[in-house]
């Protein structure tokens, strides 16, 4: 019953760090993706996924790199943190097909970028 | 103009109220429409899909109009667990590329229940 599991749950970098954020569902879902959280900006789409092998960016895709090796797996690498990088991060996951299908979130990653 | 808007209010309401939420979207082949639920510090969650012919669960009735271009989110007989932001998701088929079509979320609407 895991759903979308996220790890870590929270972070704190210094700028110019890497790290890479984990999100791994157990739903076999082909379509993954992840979005930031900001105040007054609400979820913005940073990397998409619609099976392994395939991926392509969304709105904010700068900074970030993703890789889809399997179906289960979607990680999201920070490749130098900044502090515009500072953010909630939240990994979801879709059904294959199914235009009415909805996502299921993952608990969030809280990122500080000092 | 965003593709999807909501009031961010917040909206203040006693136990016991009614209350009721819009969100507008710009795109009229906009075809699937969902109301999420957002506590605290925590991942949105599912309240309830969006039907042409509007549906209720409980408390919550939802209603779409196609000619107005905007959903609704009613809720009845608030508690203080209702306390929560509401964010509206539009998924505009065939767009984006995939067959998944292209999802959007508004800001969301803050709501608070008090005693």
């Amino acid at each position: 019953n895991a759903g979308v599991t996220q790890t870590p749950k929270f972070q704190v970098l210094k700028t110019g760090q890497s790290m890479t954020l984990q999100c791994a569902q157990d739903m076999n879902h082909e379509y993954m993706s992840w979005y930031r959280q900001d105040p007054g900006m609400g979820l913005r789409l940073i990397h998409y996924s619609v099976g392994a092998g395939i991926t392509d960016q969304g709105e904010v895709p700068n900074g970030y790199n993703v890789s889809r090796s399997t179906t289960e797996d979607f990680p999201l690498r920070l490749l130098s943190a900044a502090p515009s990088q500072t953010s909630v991060y939240f990994c979801a996951s879709r059904a294959q097909g199914a235009l009415r299908s909805f996502q299921y979130f993952g608990a969030g990653t809280r990122l500080s970028v000092l | 103009r965003k593709e999807v808007e909501q009031d961010p209010g917040p909206f203040n309401v006693p136990e016991g109220a009614t209350v009721a939420f819009n969100c507008t979207y710009s795109n009229s082949a906009s075809q699937s429409f969902f109301w999420y639920r957002q506590d605290c510090r925590k991942e949105p969650k599912l309240l309830m899909s969006v039907y042409s012919s509007g549906n209720e669960d409980g408390r919550f009735t939802a209603q779409l109009n196609r000619a107005s271009q905007y959903i609704s989110l009613l809720i009845r007989d608030s508690k203080l667990s209702d306390s929560a932001t509401y964010l509206c998701v539009v998924i505009l088929h065939n767009a984006g590329g995939t067959s998944y079509g292209k999802l959007t979320f508004g800001q969301g609407t803050i709501l608070t229940v008090h005693p």
